[in-house]
């Protein structure tokens, strides 16, 4: 069982290139969730699903996409990557919304330069 | 939009003595706050929760209370230790399956 496994853990990209991030989760979990942590800024929803099939904006989802075609896997793009996307990435999930337990991945670094 | 206030941004105590971090929130229908502890280059980690019908919650050396009424809740640390260290979270769940966060409180202990 090895929870919620982000890919990459690092990337750095050239302002304009896209990539994607990629978040599995084997619990079986409904809820799927993408979120950006700058320093000072705390953990700020992208994006978020409540299941498969389904998307739904967060508090700052400009210049980023995702999509959720399958239950246990969660991708973020990013069609042109600018500076101000360089952060730290961090993948969600849990069994429903409300008050349940989030489990977090590992992280992924990304630079943009 | 909604909000989640966290103060202070840095503390730093002691080992040995008492650490609180508190948040306030502004959404009343707000149910459910968790506590995350993240140490440095980890994910973030819950340590513990509360809900919205429960005044106060205790875990060994951590502590939660709420106050519905005033919209804020504390995160509270006794006999702080040095591995307690790390940056801490509050956080508040809202209509509409959406977290929010605080901005996090740099705790360190000092030996």
């Amino acid at each position: 069982n090895a929870g919620v496994t982000q890919t990459p853990k690092f990337r750095v990209l050239k302002t304009g290139q896209s990539m994607t991030l990629l978040c599995a989760q084997d619990m079986n979990h409904e809820y799927m969730y993408w979120y950006r942590q700058d320093p000072g800024m705390g953990l700020r929803l992208i994006h978020y699903s409540v299941g498969e099939g389904t998307t739904a904006k967060g508090e700052v989802p400009d210049g980023y996409n995702v999509s959720r075609l399958k239950k246990q896997n969660f991708l973020l793009g990013l069609e042109s990557a600018a500076p101000s996307q360089t952060s730290v990435y961090f993948c969600a999930s849990s069994t429903q919304g409300g008050d349940e337990k989030l489990f977090f991945g590992s992280g992924t670094q990304l630079s943009v330069l | 939009g909604e909000n989640v206030e966290q103060h202070p941004s840095t503390l730093s105590v002691q080992e040995g003595d008492s650490a609180v971090i508190k948040c306030t929130y502004s959404d009343s229908a707000s149910n459910y706050f968790p506590w995350y502890k993240q140490e440095l280059g980890k994910r973030p980690q819950l340590i513990i929760d509360i809900r919205s019908n429960v005044g106060e919650k205790k875990d060994q050396r951590i502590a939660v209370t709420l106050n519905k009424t005033a919209k804020h809740f504390s995160l509270h640390i006794t006999e702080t230790q040095p591995e307690d260290s790390a940056v801490y979270f509050c956080a508040a769940f809202y209509t509409g399956n959406q977290f929010y966060f605080g901005t996090g409180t740099s705790l360190t202990v000092i030996p």
